[in-house]
């Protein structure tokens, strides 16, 4: 059983262009986590939301928690081909202390 | 320096073969997991160490053995290879808040023949 579901799994968008990367659950986090991984190297943590209905920003990429905890979502404008990669999100839960739930990912390419 | 480091970084071996693969950090976090990577499939976690006195099986333990000599090091062990073993696997660190944050090595690519 997968706790996080991201969507989509594939995503290939032109330079210049927006794109919105979902990650959900039925299941409520103390906090949420979006990493990064690029080919042949380990994910690299982009940023933590830990509140209802946050909202980080980090350059052209802005980030939110779902009022509930149970859902957030990553937004990028302006692609940049330097935004290629694979993003994760990632769930802390209070109940299993330690342990972060993986979702399955997005790939994204962004063609020059 | 890598603060997270994994070796080897390759390996090929055949099925039946013991190996080991090593992660060592000097990010001086107590928290040390294993994943594997699959395609589609997402990061899964292996075990998992809290400190050296402490592991913990991950959602997909079976066929794999771990050993946490030091704060810094954290080895894990597959007892007879299998070709679904193939796979990349990640060591990762924490330093421990609820938040959970974790540092991921570079990660080793194995294949079992």
């Amino acid at each position: 059983t997968q706790l996080l579901e991201q969507s989509p799994q594939f995503l290939s968008i032109q330079e210049g262009e927006n794109l919105t990367v979902y990650c959900n659950s039925s299941s409520v986090f103390s906090s949420l986590q979006w990493y990064r991984q690029e080919p042949g190297e380990g994910p690299v943590l982009l940023v933590t939301v830990v509140t209802g209905g946050e909202v980080k920003k980090l350059k052209r990429l802005t980030f939110q928690f779902g009022d509930a905890r149970k859902d957030s979502s990553l937004h990028i404008t302006a692609a940049q081909t330097g935004d290629t990669g694979l993003y994760l999100c990632a769930g802390a839960s209070g109940s299993t202390l330690g342990r972060l739930y993986f979702g399955r990912g997005t790939q994204l390419t962004v063609w020059p | 320096d890598a603060d997270v480091t994994q070796t080897p970084r390759n390996r090929i071996t055949k099925t039946g073969k013991r190996i080991m693969l090593e992660c060592s950090q000097t990010k001086g976090h107590d928290r040390m997991y294993w994943y594997r990577q699959d395609p589609g499939l997402g990061l899964r976690l292996i075990y998992y160490s809290f400190d050296v006195k402490d592991i913990n099986k991950g959602e997909i333990s079976d066929g794999y053995s771990v050993s946490r000599q030091a704060q810094a090091k954290f080895s894990l062990s597959l007892e007879s290879a299998i070709p679904n073993q193939t796979a990349l696997y990640f060591c990762a660190t924490s330093v421990g808040s609820s938040y959970n944050e974790q540092f991921f090595g570079p990660g080793t690519r194995l294949t079992v023949l």
